[in-house]
């Protein structure tokens, strides 16, 4: 079955820097989400990026963070300038379509944990 | 706003048992669809099963089965005949009809006991 992978699975960073969290979505899907779970916190809808543009976006998702398909295969979220309060998991997903959102419905990857030290 | 609320950080059930995973959510939209996912350890969440909240019967997947009370705003998971590979964490999600986003309950950590 496929699966949208992520990579890194653990990445640490000192504040102030930049990070980027890839991943490779299902390969005939359109739709690419991210999220994010900081830890005993809910999972959070970060934006939703479709046809290269961002289809949806949250409050959390500030000039801080920006999302890219630099190629056919890869989706990425840059973090600019980490904050400690960055640190949780941040989840990818994808979807073939975002039409009827229930019957299309949304792959997620395994996660990226970031740590913001 | 919309919210989704699992009340249950952790349940344990003996293998062969029955669990009820218990999920509430908060909207006053009419067109929605609610979602069970699983996480098992290290690995991505998959879909368990999905409800359309215009749909009255009760969704079931197998050993997996919903109880959907739309009045009451509650989506329970109920799992017959449970198995070790069913630990997990198990969250709950809404997503409103025309938007890209689903929201998520904080998740149950499912263990089960051989």
């Amino acid at each position: 079955e496929p699966e949208v992978t992520q990579t890194p699975s653990h990445q640490v960073t000192q504040m102030g820097q930049e990070v980027i969290l890839r991943c490779v979505p299902i390969s005939n899907h359109l739709y690419f989400y991210w999220y994010r779970q900081i830890l005993g916190q809910k999972v959070e809808f970060l934006v939703s990026f479709y046809n290269n543009e961002i289809s949806e976006k949250s409050e959390i998702f500030d000039d801080q963070f920006s999302v890219e398909r630099p190629d056919g295969s890869n989706f990425t979220l840059k973090i600019r300038s980490t904050k400690l309060e960055d640190s949780a998991m941040y989840f990818c997903a994808s979807s073939r379509s975002q039409k009827q959102i229930g019957k299309n419905i949304q792959y997620f990857g395994a996660g990226t944990r970031l740590s913001v030290l | 706003a919309q919210t989704v609320t699992q009340s249950q950080p952790e349940m344990s059930v003996q293998e062969a048992e029955t669990v009820t995973l218990s999920c509430t959510y908060d909207t006053s939209e009419s067109d929605y669809y609610l979602f069970w996912y699983k996480q098992p350890p290290s690995r991505q969440m998959i879909l368990v099963i999905r409800q359309e909240a215009y749909k009255q019967q009760n969704a079931t997947e197998n050993r997996f089965s919903v109880n959907f009370q739309k009045a009451a705003k509650s989506f329970s998971l109920k799992i017959s005949d449970s198995q070790l590979g069913d630990a997990a964490m198990y969250f709950c999600a809404y997503a409103l009809s025309g938007t890209y986003k689903y929201i998520f309950g904080t998740g149950t950590r499912l263990k089960v006991l051989a």
